[in-house]
C-alpha cells in the first residue's frame, strides 16, 4: 500500500538556522504531496502542496519540490523563527475518489532562540 | 474559509462508557473523516464518509463505529471506551472528487482520555 516515511524527531535548531525535514513516499501512481503543521494543542493545518512532478509549493517561507525520480518531497526553510515550532506531517493522496489521505509519523520541530 | 468543529477539546470518559465525538462542518463537503493521532504512531484514519449515511472503514475500525445523518455532521462512536482509546482524535474534511485535489480541513481536536 501508500506510505510517507518521515524522521520522527525532535529536530532542534536555532534561531535563523537552516530547516531540512526529508520526506520520502511509496504509491502506485502520481499522488498529489502535501506538508500539514500542527501547532501545539491545535489541529493540522495545511501548509503547502504539489500536484505533479517538479512542482514547488511554498508558504510562509516553506517550499518542497515533488521529486518523482526520488520519490521525495523534502520541506525546506531559509531561515527559522521560534514560532516555526510545531509537528510537521508529510502526506500523499489521489486525485478524484474519497482522496483519503496517507500521513507520516509527524517530525517535531523545536526552534531555540 | 472552511470551518470544521469539533465540539469538546477535552473529554475524560469512564470505561466502558459510550462516547459520542462530534463534528460540524460549514461548507457542503461530501468527504468526511475521523482519524486518531498517538505518539510514535501518526494519525490513523479510523471510517470516512463520501455522503449522508455512506460510510467507509478505514485502517483501524475496531471499537468505533460513525453516524452521518446530515451532510454537515459527522460523529465518531465509540461503544464502549477503553483505556486503548485514550487518544487525539481529529475530523478532517475535503471537497468532492474533482480534478484538483485541495487536501484537507481539520478541526482542532479532540483530546480523550478514558479512565
Amino acid at each position: 500500500g501508500d506510505s510517507v516515511t518521515q524522521m520522527e524527531g525532535p529536530v532542534t535548531l536555532s534561531e535563523e538556522a537552516f530547516l531540512t525535514i526529508n520526506c520520502t513516499y511509496t504509491a502506485t501512481g502520481y499522488p498529489s504531496l502535501f506538508w500539514y503543521v500542527q501547532y501545539p494543542g491545535e489541529g493540522l493545518q495545511l501548509l503547502l502542496k504539489a500536484t505533479k512532478a517538479d512542482d514547488k509549493g511554498s508558504n510562509k517561507g516553506f517550499e518542497a519540490t515533488y521529486r518523482k525520480e526520488t520519490t521525495s518531497f523534502h520541506l525546506e526553510k531559509g531561515s527559522v523563527q521560534v514560532s516555526d515550532s510545531a509537528v510537521y506531517f508529510c502526506a500523499l493522496s489521489f486525485s478524484g475518489g474519497y482522496q483519503k489521505v496517507t500521513f507520516g509519523i509527524g517530525t517535531k520541530l523545536q526552534v531555540i532562540p | 474559509d472552511v470551518k470544521v468543529t469539533q465540539s469538546s477539546r477535552y473529554l475524560v470518559k469512564r470505561t466502558g462508557e459510550k462516547v459520542f465525538l462530534e463534528c460540524v462542518q460549514d461548507m457542503d463537503h461530501e468527504n468526511m473523516f475521523w482519524y486518531r493521532q498517538d505518539p510514535g504512531l501518526g494519525l490513523r484514519l479510523i471510517y470516512f464518509s463520501y455522503d449522508v449515511k455512506m460510510k467507509e472503514k478505514g485502517d483501524i475500525p475496531e471499537g468505533y463505529s460513525v453516524s452521518r445523518e446530515k451532510k454537515e455532521r459527522f460523529s465518531l462512536i465509540l461503544e464502549s471506551a477503553s483505556t486503548n482509546q485514550t487518544s487525539m482524535y481529529l475530523c478532517a474534511t475535503t471537497y468532492p472528487p474533482s480534478g484538483t485535489n485541495y487536501g484537507y480541513t481539520f478541526g482542532s481536536g479532540t483530546r480523550l482520555t478514558v479512565v
